[in-house]
């Protein structure tokens, strides 16, 4: 079974500045897509970035990018020029790309923002 | 606002009450989906519904019981529910269900429980 890991529970940057989330994720299989999503206090959850793992290019959303590594099994992301609004959690997940498979999440990181 | 409202925000229930949570899109999408969010706990995959009939069930106890009598509504309703049931109860949907495995989820802002 695929798991998703996320090391930090918390996080805090100053406004303005880069922050980077990691994510490990394990899987054996070489086909999936993982995902970003951001939860903020209205508790919505909301798609941040996709990343396909047959592309080695990694996704960029405006201030949001990953760092893909397929062999290190790493999908962190980073945030630049840190807004207010980015507080939040930050769950990233998992999905085959194999029959309908569910979306797997890590535990999530806590991203706060410091003024 | 993502398309995606569910009702009630906050549940406050008994162990031998019977409630029930809605959810809606008006998204005009085909798939809809029930996660469980604890604390400190990854979101868990409760139910899946496509087109109206349940692809999904993940081992969740019969106190849960999923209803979904169109494409726009999805249902959950609750009975005898423990203490650990309270958690964050979050509706989904997408486009095209889960056979999409780059499938984007539409959430909405889930219903607080409280199982006392």
């Amino acid at each position: 079974a695929q798991t998703v890991t996320q090391s930090q529970p918390e996080m805090s940057v100053q406004e303005a500045e880069t922050v980077t989330l990691s994510c490990t994720y394990d899987t054996s299989e070489s086909d999936y897509y993982l995902f970003w999503y951001k939860q903020p206090p209205s508790r919505q959850m909301i798609l941040v970035i996709r990343q396909e793992a047959y592309k080695q290019q990694n996704a960029t959303e405006n201030r949001f990018s990953v760092n893909f590594q397929k062999a290190a099994k790493s999908f962190s992301l980073k945030i630049s020029d840190s807004q207010l609004g980015d507080a939040a959690m930050y769950f990233c997940a998992y999905r085959s790309a194999q029959g309908a498979q569910k979306l797997v999440f890590g535990q999530g990181t806590r991203l706060t923002i410091n003024p | 606002e993502t398309g995606v409202t569910q009702t009630p925000r906050h549940l406050v229930m008994g162990m031998t009450n019977k409630k029930s949570l809605k959810c809606e899109q008006h998204l005009g999408h085909n798939a809809m989906y029930w996660y469980k969010q604890s604390a400190k706990k990854p979101l868990e995959l409760m139910f899946v519904y496509s087109l109206e009939e349940r692809v999904e069930n993940n081992s969740v106890p019969s106190r849960f019981s999923p209803e979904c009598p169109n494409s726009s509504h999805l249902f959950l309703h609750l009975h005898t529910l423990q203490p650990e049931d309270s958690a964050l109860y979050l509706c989904a949907s997408s486009h095209n269900g889960p056979l999409q495995s780059n499938e984007k989820l539409f959430f909405g802002s889930g219903t607080q429980l409280s199982v006392l």
